[in-house]
């Protein structure tokens, strides 16, 4: 069955800091790929998402995430980080023949002091 | 408000009860999924429904049972409840039926206590 690792249970890191979290998938075939996160006491909402095309996307907030088809793996990036980003993140990985089902990974979250 | 309508936001109930949840997709989205979010399994997928027919299964226990109605609501029902079904329960919505092209929306999440 597919599987999404995170790899960072809980990660801290202060203003300005650079962010990289992990993730991988264990599905071998034709994958969509998605970031996405949820801040204290609201609901999940799309950071960046991967179809096909360039592997390094963009997306919202300054966030950037890099498909690595040979390493299985879909890392979420940004330069600087801020307070408000303090959240909880999640990889998720559609693969085609499993359907539309989203599988998330078990999520990271992000502490960001001033 | 992300478009995605849930109620309640928050339920306790005993053991041994029956509880239905409620989701009012975003206007215009067909597609509604289920998903269960506990500290130990994160974000595990239930059910999908299209235009009101059940279009995948993921781990929903034989004790729930969820339907979409022709308004394109739906409903997770949970019997006989147990200590371990306490959980966030999420409903998200897409346009389609296939997830390509589009990402989900969420609702805020139903938080169910079972005491």
């Amino acid at each position: 069955a597919q599987s999404v690792s995170q790899h960072n249970h809980h990660v801290i890191l202060s203003e300005a800091a650079s962010l990289e979290l992990g993730c991988n998938y264990s599905y071998g075939g034709t994958v969509n790929l998605f970031w996405y996160v949820q801040y204290p006491g609201q609901h999940l909402q799309l950071l960046l998402k991967y179809f096909s095309g360039d592997p390094l996307v963009k997306g919202i907030k300054g966030f950037e995430a890099e498909f690595i088809k040979s390493k299985f793996s879909f890392n979420l990036r940004k330069p600087s980080v801020q307070w408000s980003d303090t959240a909880e993140y999640f990889c998720a990985v559609n693969a085609n023949q499993a359907g539309t089902a989203l599988i998330f990974g078990k999520g990271t979250t992000l502490s960001v002091s001033s | 408000d992300s478009g995605v309508t849930q109620t309640p936001k928050h339920l306790i109930t005993a053991t041994g009860q029956r509880v239905t949840l409620r989701c009012s997709p975003r206007s215009g989205d067909l597609s509604v999924y289920w998903y269960q979010q506990s500290l130990d399994q994160g974000l595990q997928f239930l059910i999908q429904y299209y235009n009101g027919e059940e279009r995948a299964k993921g781990n929903i226990l034989e004790r729930f049972s969820a339907q979409q109605f022709p308004d394109l609501h739906s409903e997770l029902n949970l019997s006989s409840l147990e200590l371990g079904d306490s959980a966030l329960y999420f409903c998200a919505s897409s346009v389609s039926g296939t997830v390509e092209g589009h990402g989900y929306t969420f609702g805020s999440g139903t938080r169910l206590t079972v005491v």
